[in-house]
This record gives C-alpha cells, structure tokens and sequence, in this order.
C-alpha cells in the first residue's frame, strides 16, 4: 500500500492567514492526490482532485498544488468556517489511502 | 444534487456481522462506482471496497476476506457485508460515490452519506 504522511499534524492560526499543508507519499503518484475537508460529526467534503483542480462550489481561496510525491494545500486566507481537519487521499492505486490528517484551528 | 442515506446496526457483539446499506437520491446512479470508507480514531480514514452499477468489485486486501459489497440498481442502494467483527472494527462507516483508485480517469469521491457509528462490544 502506499502511505501518505501529512505536515504539520495540527496548526493555530488566524482569520485572514494564509496556511499550508503538505503531504507526501511513500511512493510517486502522478498528480493522482485528493483533498477533503472534515468538520466534527460530519463527514468528508471533497475540496480539491487531481492535485489541483477545484471541486466545484469550493472558495477560490483553496488551492492544490505538487506531484510525484510531494503535494500541497493552501488556503490564502483562511475564513472562520474553514477551521477544520484535512486530509489527502491518493487515488493511483488501490487501496486509495487517506493521509493521517492536519487538524486546523483558531489562535 | 445528490444525497445519500445510509442505515444500518450501530451496536454489534464480537463474531456478529455488521450490515449496512446506503441509497442514492438525485443524479445518476449508473456509471459511477460506489465505495464504502471507514474512519477510526486509531486507523483513521480507510477505504473498504467499492462496486459499480454493473458489479464490478474491488476490496482493501486488507479486510477482503470479511467483506462483501453488493448493489441493487433497481433501487438505487449498495449494501456492505463484514463478518466476523471485532472491536478493531469499531468506527464510522460511510458510504460514498466514487472509486478508490484508477489511472484512466480521475477517482475521488465525491458525496458522501452521513456516516454510521458502529460500536463493537461485548
């Protein structure tokens, strides 16, 4: 199986920061690299796919970028409602495999 | 927009089978695989196996002998099927559309049921 890993596990930060998460896996995996957002009790919200592209109806103020094994999502400013855990998933090869997650919250 | 309802036993005793099924409101049921993920505080997010309308099949190696998944398109629902549990299998089930993994086009999934805690103990 390949296996993600997610940095930094968890952040503080402030409305209107701009925040990075990276996440890499244990082998190269094109550009096949989701991302989701969760909130607590609910479940998963696809944001990005294809390490890049926007899932539709989310902010412009996420973006996905990286490929081969490295990869990144960044929020530019991030909003009260996206205090939240994040996680990528690879979809090369199954079983798809979820990064262990990055918790986001308030300063 | 589509919705997706699942249901199913929320508390089981070890060796019991765990069943639950979801349904698909809204869109095409056709065409798109339909997938089963787990999340666990001590494994996390795991995927668990996936089906199409046409019943193609894949499964996690890693819980394949326990699991089977199954669909009704007539009804627009899948089911899951795990045998056998364990409190390792205690966690939120949910159901999803999508598949896990592909190169001949791009996988996610994309709608999500709302989730199922399914407690094992004894």
């Amino acid at each position: 199986d390949i296996q993600m890993t997610q940095s930094p596990s968890s952040l503080s930060a402030s409305v209107g920061d701009r925040v990075t998460i990276t996440c890499r896996a244990s082998q190269g995996i094109s550009s096949y690299l989701n991302w989701y957002q969760q909130k607590p009790g609910k479940a998963p919200k696809l944001l990005i796919y294809a390490a890049s592209s926007l899932q539709s109806g989310v902010p412009s103020r996420f973006r996905g970028s990286g490929s081969g094994r490295e990869f990144t999502l960044t929020i530019s400013s991030v909003q009260s409602e996206d205090f939240a855990t994040y996680y990528c998933q690879q979809s090369y090869s199954s079983p798809g495999t979820f990064g262990p997650g990055t918790r986001v919250d308030i300063k | 927009q589509v919705q997706i309802q699942q249901w199913g036993a929320g508390l089981l005793k070890p060796s019991e089978t765990l069943s639950l099924t979801c349904a698909a409101d809204g869109g095409s049921f056709v065409a798109y695989y339909w997938s089963w993920i787990r999340q666990s505080p001590v494994k996390g997010l795991e995927w668990i196996a996936e089906i199409n309308d046409i019943g193609n099949t894949d499964y996690n190696p890693s819980l394949k002998s326990r699991v089977t998944i199954s669909i009704d398109t007539s009804k627009k629902q899948f089911s899951l099927k795990l045998t056998s549990v364990t409190a390792a299998d205690t966690a939120v089930y949910y159901c999803a559309r999508g598949r896990n993994a592909c190169t001949n086009g791009m996988c996610y999934f994309d709608y999500w049921g709302q989730g199922t805690l399914t407690t094992v103990s004894s």
